[in-house]
């Protein structure tokens, strides 16, 4: 099957600072990619849908100005996570729709999630 | 929006028990179903889905799934379960043609050998 990597698998930062976190697809393309929140024991909360070449689309309560989307080429999107708190911290993945499976149904590859810790 | 409920949070069994997680949805209209496994350190795996067709689905693992539309359900099942399929398990719905899907709160499946 299509494969979803992330970039780091986990990271550790102070207060106050950004993070990047990179999700790409490997061996496909994806006009789009969607990132998730997974909370200990809870569920995955969609927190944006990112379009590649257009503005991500947001999930209601999820600051934009915050949590930075860009999906810059087919293959590659980033979350920013700016101004880091430890609130924020949390296991963050992406999944990705295959454009070969978009024209017949939908199906999401999930990449391995980012752990990410804030101090 | 849609919302989808998994009532079991956490299933013990012991090995070569039978297993049937639960799974309801809201959305009356067309939807996809999928069952998502975690292993412990792991990301998310399709187990299995449905898309049309025979409502009883068959997926990797031995695992199997049966749409029951008139019950909103989706319930996976597992004959014979195994010390290795202790995991989090994901019910997931996506509507008709649309992009987004909407996870259950998953099940937590501890097998004891």
């Amino acid at each position: 099957g299509a494969v979803v990597s992330q970039h780091p698998s986990r990271v550790i930062c102070k207060s106050g600072t950004s993070v990047k976190i990179e999700c790409r697809s490997l061996d496909f393309q994806a006009t789009t990619m969607f990132w998730y929140r997974q909370f200990p024991k809870k569920s995955l909360m969609l927190m944006a849908t990112s379009n590649e070449g257009s503005k991500a689309t947001y999930e209601q309560g999820v600051e934009k100005d915050k949590f930075l989307i860009n999906h810059a080429s087919l293959t590659l999107s980033t979350l920013t996570v700016t101004s880091a708190h430890p609130e924020d911290s949390s296991f963050y993945i992406c999944s990705a729709n295959s454009l070969e499976a978009e024209s017949s149904y939908n199906e999401q590859f999930f990449g391995p999630g980012t752990r990410l810790t804030v101090l | 929006a849609q919302s989808v409920s998994q009532h079991n949070h956490h299933v013990i069994l012991s090995e070569a028990a039978s297993l049937e997680l639960g799974c309801n949805y809201s959305y009356g209209g067309t939807v996809n179903l999928f069952w998502y496994v975690q292993y412990p350190g792991q990301h998310l795996q399709l187990l299995l889905k449905y898309f049309s067709g025979d409502p009883l689905v068959k997926g990797i693992k031995g695992f199997e799934a049966e749409f029951i539309k008139s019950k909103f359900s989706f319930n996976l099942r597992k004959p014979s379960v195994q010390w290795s399929d202790t995991a989090e398990y994901f019910c997931a719905v996506n509507e008709g043609t649309g992009n987004q899907f909407y996870f259950g709160t998953g099940t937590s499946l501890t097998v004891i050998p």
